[in-house]
């Protein structure tokens, strides 16, 4: 069974840094892309990032780059999202998101349960 | 960036009957788009992907269509358990992009 189990979601202070993680189980994590969606409350579905399943390419959403690195550490089954210059605005939920297509980009068929990141002086 | 346009925003249908919601794009993403289902308190779960392939588990009555900048999910009998949010999102350029939702509710 596909598990996804974000962590690292707290209350921080605009400008500051955060690390989140994401634990993945029930499938060869090294054979696929990931995804970082994130969702404030009330509000619809934002991508944030992609990397791929070699960590050899990454992406992301316009308003995210610069002050977002997504990573994975293949060896822990882990995924994660650095990050800073944080503005009341990335006060949202984040979802780690597995893809469908091995070595390659699709649709996201597995979400973890997200993690909060509250944003606020 | 491609913009994905949903509509309408709520659409309210009785149980059993036929539902609609459309979803169109800026530009062609050609089929690399997918929906998903999402309801309050839970992640979204994908039902739809290359516009037309039901994933794992996704009944029958789902189903999707179209191709470049126009595609529509149907879901053929409404069941209560379908009354949710509806989100389509592109795959096909960066970045990735989703519509604002359709939220399909009770009649």
């Amino acid at each position: 069974e596909v598990q996804l189990v974000e962590s690292g979601g707290v209350v921080v202070q605009p400008g500051g840094s955060l690390r989140l993680s994401c634990a993945a189980s029930g499938f060869t994590f090294d054979d696929y892309t990931m995804h970082w969606v994130r969702q404030a409350p009330g509000k619809g579905l934002e991508w944030v990032s992609l990397i791929s399943w070699d960590g050899g390419a990454t992406y992301y959403a316009d308003s995210m780059k610069g002050r977002f690195t997504i990573s994975r550490d293949n060896s822990k089954n882990s995924l994660y999202l650095q990050m800073n210059s944080l503005r009341t605005e990335d006060t949202a939920f984040y979802y780690c998101a597995k893809d469908e297509r091995r070595y390659s980009y699709g649709a996201l068929d597995y979400w973890g349960q997200g993690t909060l990141v509250t944003v606020s002086s | 960036e491609i913009v994905m346009t949903q509509s309408p925003a709520t659409l309210s249908v009785s149980p059993g009957e036929r539902a609609t919601l459309s979803c169109r794009a800026s530009q062609s993403v050609s089929s690399n788009l997918a929906w998903y289902q999402q309801k309050p308190g839970q992640a979204p779960r994908l039902l739809i992907y290359g516009a037309s392939t039901r994933a794992t588990g996704i009944p029958a009555r789902f189903s999707g269509s179209g191709s470049g900048t126009e595609f529509t999910l149907t879901i053929s009998s409404l069941q209560s358990e379908d009354f949710a949010v509806y989100y389509c999102q592109q795959y096909n350029n960066w970045p990735q992009t989703f519509g604002q939702g359709t939220k399909l509710e009770i009649k």
